[in-house]
C-alpha cells in the first residue's frame, strides 16, 4: 500500500496569511494526488485534483503543486472559512490512501 | 445536481454484519463515467478508503478488510451498498459514500454523502 504523510499535523495561522501544507507519498504517484477540506461534522470537499487542478467552485486562493512523491497545497490570504482539516489522497493505485490530515487553526 | 445519501442502522452488535446503503438522486448510477466508493472515519481520526464499485459490479477493496467487505450495485434502484461482516469496536466510524469521476489522470472524489455514524457495541 502507498503511505501518504502530511506535514505539519497542525498549523496555526492568522487571517490573511499564506500557508503551505505538504504531502509525501511512499513512492512515486505521478500527479495522482487530490486535496480535500473537511470541517467538523461535515463530509470532505474536493479542492484540488491531479495535483494542481482546481475543482469547480473552489476559490482561486487555493493552489496545488508537485509531482512524483512530493506535493504542496497553498492557501493564499487565509479567510475565516478556510480554518478546517485538510487531507491529501493518492489515486495512483488501490487501495486509495489518505494522509493523516492537517488541522489549520486560527492563531 | 447529483446527491448521495447514506442509510442504515446506527448501532450494530459485535460479530454481526454492518449493512449500509447509498441512494443516488439527481443522476444515474448506471454510468461508465463514475466509480462509487465507501470511505470511513473513526471518531477523531482520519479518512480510510474501504472500497469501490463500478456500475457493472466490479469492485476493489481495502486489502485489510477484503475478506469482510462486500460492495454491490443495484442499478434498478439507483443505489449501492456496503456490507461489513464480523464487526468489532474498531469498525465504529462515520461511513461516507462518494462518487469519483473516471479519468486517465486519476480519480477524484467530487461528490460525497453527508455521512452516517455507525457504532459497534453490545
Amino acid at each position: 500500500d502507498i503511505q501518504m504523510t502530511q506535514s505539519p499535523s497542525s498549523l496555526s495561522a492568522s487571517l490573511g496569511d499564506r500557508v503551505t501544507i505538504t504531502c509525501r507519498a511512499s513512492q512515486s504517484i505521478s500527479t495522482y494526488l487530490n486535496w480535500y477540506q473537511q470541517k467538523p461534522g461535515k463530509a470532505p470537499k474536493l479542492l484540488i485534483f491531479t495535483a494542481s487542478s482546481l475543482h469547480g467552485g473552489v476559490p482561486s486562493r487555493f493552489s496545488g503543486s508537485g509531482s512524483g512523491a512530493d506535493f504542496t497545497l497553498t492557501i493564499n490570504s487565509l479567510q475565516t472559512e478556510d480554518f478546517a482539516t485538510y487531507y491529501c489522497q493518492q489515486t495512483y493505485s488501490t487501495p486509495y490512501t489518505f494522509g493523516q490530515g492537517t488541522k489549520l487553526e486560527i492563531k | 445536481q447529483l446527491q448521495l445519501q447514506e442509510s442504515g442502522p446506527g448501532l450494530v452488535k459485535p460479530s454481526e454484519t454492518l449493512s449500509l446503503r447509498c441512494s443516488v438522486s439527481g443522476g444515474s448510477l448506471r454510468s461508465r463515467s463514475y466509480y462509487w466508493h465507501w470511505i470511513r472515519q473513526p471518531p477523531g481520526k482520519g479518512l480510510e478508503w474501504i472500497g469501490s464499485s463500478y456500475y457493472s459490479g466490479s469492485a476493489y477493496h481495502m486489502s485489510s478488510l477484503k475478506s469482510r467487505v462486500t460492495i454491490s450495485v443495484d442499478t434498478s434502484n439507483n443505489q449501492f451498498s456496503l456490507k461489513l461482516n464480523s464487526v468489532t469496536a474498531a469498525d465504529t466510524a462515520v461511513y461516507y459514500c462518494a462518487r469519483s469521476v473516471v479519468r486517465t489522470s486519476g480519480d477524484a472524489f467530487d461528490i460525497w454523502g453527508q455521512g452516517t455514524m455507525v457504532t459497534v457495541s453490545s
